[in-house]
């Protein structure tokens, strides 16, 4: 079956800190790769995907490269700031299926 | 600018009760799905309509029920509200099948 396993959180950071928040994914087909950001009190936003494999995905200088090889759609930020304080979920959706499954999510506190 | 929103956003109900939950998206997409979140277990699917008169149960649909009688709107029914559904709502949509799903704000629901 399909599934997404995320890294367990809390993560707590100091600004400025290198950010990796690891998923690793099980797939029976070819699935296209999510991450997703809730800010507190919202819904879920996009924040980058990646539809086969060795894709970069980017975007508010976050990125995650889609690993076949590892089954594996690592989230990376070079220098996290206090706005990027969120919980992180990380999703699949198979191109022949109609469903999306998501991580248990991954909550990130940056401090100043 | 198009938009998907919920209401209401907080609810307290008691058990038993019938409880319904709007969400209503103007992008005119196809395809909409409500999930649940609850801590520990991200994200599951309930219900999700790939069009008008379209409904399809998902991972934990007992007890809830849908109806797509127009493309905009996707209303979530608890027949008779329990405990166990004390949870945050979320109604979503997109355009394509395996693409980008568009999350509404959420609806905060206490049964007691």
């Amino acid at each position: 079956g399909n599934s997404v396993t995320q890294m367990e959180g809390p993560v707590t950071l100091s600004e400025e800190a290198f950010l990796t928040i690891n998923c690793t994914y099980t797939a029976t087909g070819y699935p296209s790769l999510f991450w997703y950001v809730q800010y507190p009190g919202e819904g879920l936003q996009l924040l980058l995907k990646a539809t086969k494999a060795d894709d970069k995905g980017s975007n508010k200088g976050f990125e995650a490269t889609y690993r076949k090889e590892t089954t594996s759609f690592h989230l990376e930020k070079g220098s996290v700031q206090v706005s990027d304080s969120a919980v992180y979920f990380c999703a699949l959706c198979e191109r022949t299926g109609n469903q999306f499954y998501f991580g248990t999510g991954t909550s990130l506190t940056v401090i100043p | 600018d198009a938009e998907i929103t919920q209401s209401p956003r907080h609810k307290i109900t008691e058990t038993g009760r019938q409880v319904t939950l709007a969400c209503h998206q103007t992008w005119n997409h196809n395809n909409m799905f409500w999930y649940r979140q609850d801590l520990g277990h991200g994200l599951r699917l309930i219900h999700y309509s790939y069009g008008v008169q379209d409904t399809n149960k998902g991972e934990v649909s007992d007890g809830y029920s849908v109806s797509r009688s127009n493309t905009e709107d996707l209303p979530l029914t608890l027949e008779s509200a329990a405990s166990s559904q004390t949870s945050v709502y979320f109604c979503a949509s997109s355009v394509q099948l395996q693409e980008t799903q568009y999350f509404g704000p959420g609806t905060r629901l206490l049964v007691l």
